[in-house]
């Protein structure tokens, strides 16, 4: 079973609409939780930490469920630019704190 | 914001090349590098993890002889792959991390072997 898991989409979104997809983890002792955005042949930046109690910036919710253990992310409102693939990624509980990436998920936001 | 400039971004190259690619942290020190891999449409797999004057240490199934890993400075990091195959062309990513701080990617160079 892999670390970390997400459904590699696309979800086609039209412009303006409200998207929201889920990641789920193994490692029930993870945590830190980030959402990390992707666009096509460049390297991952940082959207933003998963906080426990949930957390928001801007148009972004991700949201953390332990018990079930998964990560969700919402985007509201649309943009054209939120097009990319988003990856999750857990901090490992190992003594280098590895980044585990899920395989992304391909949001296409489209006019 | 810190900033990990990586460099070549393209290589291109025959098969049984060694290429060289350099990772810096350009306004931090850098105390721990990572190195990942990513081919199309999969998730970026880490190579391997080096601290600052020591040795690399490789993931299962990553071949340290084939990957040469040096990290020799806080600012600096290099991943050479010897006698490259068309099977090792990959986007290959750096990130650096002062501490336990936030890791900081480079933009990734995309080898292709021919």
């Amino acid at each position: 079973r892999k670390e970390v898991e997400q459904d590699p989409g696309p979800f086609n979104v039209p412009e303006g609409a409200t998207v929201a997809f889920n990641c789920t983890y193994s490692n029930s002792a993870s945590q830190s939780f980030f959402w990390y955005r992707q666009d096509c042949r460049k390297e991952p930046k940082l959207l933003m930490s998963v906080y426990s109690s949930g957390n928001e910036d801007g148009r972004f919710t991700a949201q953390l469920n332990r018990a079930s253990q998964y990560i969700s992310l919402l985007i509201r409102d649309s943009k054209l630019s939120d097009s990319a693939t988003y990856l999750c990624v857990v901090k490992g509980t190992d003594s280098w704190g590895k980044l585990q990436f899920g395989a992304g998920t391909q949001v296409v936001v489209t006019p | 914001g810190a900033v990990v400039s990586q460099h070549p971004s393209w290589v291109i190259c025959k098969s049984g090349t060694s290429v060289k690619i350099e990772c810096r942290s350009l306004d931090f020190q850098a105390t721990t590098m990572f190195w990942y891999r990513q081919f199309p449409k999969q998730s970026l797999m880490l190579m391997a993890t080096s601290n600052e004057g020591s040795k690399a240490t490789y993931e299962q199934g990553v071949e340290k002889d084939k990957f040469l890993i040096n990290h020799a400075s806080l600012t600096l990091s290099t991943l050479t792959v010897t006698s490259a195959h068309p099977e090792d062309s990959s986007f290959y990513i750096c990130s650096a991390r002062m501490g336990d701080g936030p890791q900081h990617f480079g933009d990734g160079t995309r080898l292709s072997i021919l």
